[in-house]
């Protein structure tokens, strides 16, 4: 069974500091990563994706990726209350383009 | 920005009764799927749908689900006898490439099961 695992937290940081979300998933031959972002009964949003090893940024997001240790990160500078959301990190099925497998989430809280 | 539409939002059902949720993908998309998520659990990968036909499907899609594109607007989830298990908000998504890079999801439609 493929899986996507992160820890579910709640991850807790106050305003302004770096917040550290981590991903692991199991398959070998997996080739883009995404992060979602889902506030409480709202729908899922993406908000970055990445497919080579090394860094990407947009904005105060970075996602980081090392496919050899099958672990893909995502870090929020400088967070805000308004960045008080579950993120989910999710794979496509090897292979399978038409099936997105996410993980638990991690919840996160910004406090001021 | 360009939107997937659902409705209801909220369906309250009785066990064993059949019902519909209904989805309205973005307007050139080709690409559609149905995802859930059980209250405090992950989102779940149902259906994926392209060209009218299921292209993929998870083992929670049994023959109590069955999926529609009756026109070229509209795109259906239905299950025949509801089981109170199935109480989940349920995700309609779509994308215009082959590929879930850029998936677009609906509000979503809250199922109730009593």
């Amino acid at each position: 069974q493929k899986e996507v695992e992160q820890n579910s937290g709640p991850l807790s940081v106050p305003e302004g500091a770096i917040a550290s979300l981590n991903c692991t998933y199991s398959d070998r031959v997996s080739q883009s990563f995404f992060w979602y972002r889902q506030y409480s009964g709202k729908s899922p949003e993406l908000i970055m994706s990445i497919y080579s090893n090394g860094d990407k940024e947009d904005g105060r997001f970075t996602a980081q990726l090392n496919k050899a240790s099958q672990y893909v990160s995502l870090l929020i500078r400088d967070s805000q209350p308004s960045d008080s959301a579950t993120y989910l990190c999710a794979v496509p099925l090897s292979g399978g383009y038409n099936k997105l497998i996410f993980g638990a989430g991690t919840r996160l809280a910004v406090h001021p | 920005e360009p939107e997937v539409t659902q409705t209801p939002s909220h369906q309250v059902t009785q066990m064993g009764q059949e019902v519909i949720l209904r989805c309205v993908p973005i307007s050139n998309h080709l690409y559609f799927y149905w995802y859930r998520q059980i209250l405090g659990q992950k989102v779940e990968f149902l259906v994926s749908f392209y060209n009218n036909e299921i292209s993929e499907k998870s083992e929670i899609f049994d023959d109590q689900f069955s999926v529609e594109r009756p026109d070229g607007s509209n795109f259906t989830l239905k299950i025949r006898s509801t089981k109170l298990e199935d109480s989940a908000m349920y995700f309609c998504a779509s994308t215009g490439q082959g590929r879930v890079e850029k998936l677009f999801f609906g509000s979503g439609t809250q199922l109730s099961v009593l």
